[in-house]
């Protein structure tokens, strides 16, 4: 059983150029999460989704957008990548009616912005 | 504004010993809190929770205390073993139960055999 898959697993982007982080779950979850974390902090939700079709705002959602065209599926696009975009993103997914508990998260994508 | 702290970047202990792992919060509305456990490279698994109706949780060797007049919760571990070694992050519900959890900074947990 897969979990949660994120990909690419390490990136370099220069100033400017954009790319889309791919997240996938296949344990039929509702509630889809993109945080990120940087050093020496805490992880920090940026877009959330509790459906296909349905997505919000987390903490930090500035220069960032996400999609949510299906149950397993959860993009984060990042336009225009600026060097406060360096950080690690995890995605996470949760089941309906228990997402605390269940929140399992993907392995994570290093990103640099250079 | 940290509203969920872990004021200890790190801790050592001895293989057998008890690890405490401490974390504030400041807002009284948070209801659930959970301690995550996180290896390098890898993304954080959930280790234990508590409800703010509760003030004790234990799994195994893991259990979780809460003072909600303090705004304090702390994770203890005995006995501490090698493996558990790793980064513990602190969290809470900020958002009914939706999953939108506000973390702390996190703890990096060394275990000496």
């Amino acid at each position: 059983n897969a979990g949660v898959t994120q990909t690419p697993k390490f990136r370099i982007l220069k100033i400017g150029q954009s790319m889309t982080l791919q997240c996938t779950q296949d344990m039929n979850h509702n509630y889809m999460y993109w945080y990120r974390q940087d050093p020496g902090m805490g992880l920090k939700l940026i877009y959330y989704s509790v459906g296909a079709g349905i997505t919000d705002k987390g903490e930090v959602p500035n220069g960032y957008n996400v999609s949510r065209s299906t149950t397993e599926d959860f993009p984060l696009r990042l336009e225009l990548a600026a060097p406060s975009q360096t950080s690690v993103y995890f995605c996470a997914s949760s089941s309906l009616g228990t997402p605390n508990e269940k929140l399992f998260f993907g392995s994570g994508t290093q990103l640099s912005v250079l | 504004d940290q509203q969920v702290k872990q004021n200890s970047p790190s801790l050592s202990v001895q293989e057998g010993r008890i690890s405490i792992l401490n974390c504030d919060y400041t807002n009284s509305m948070f209801d659930y809190f959970l301690w995550y456990k996180k290896y390098p490279a890898e993304g954080p698994t959930f280790l234990i929770s508590i409800s703010s109706i509760k003030d004790k949780n234990e799994d195994g060797r893991f259990t979780v205390f809460l003072n909600k007049s303090a705004k304090h919760l702390s994770l203890h571990i005995v006995p501490s073993q090698p493996g558990d070694s790793a980064v513990y992050f602190c969290a809470a519900d900020g958002s009914s139960n939706t999953g939108k959890l506000i973390f702390g900074q996190g703890t990096t947990l060394q275990v000496k055999p």
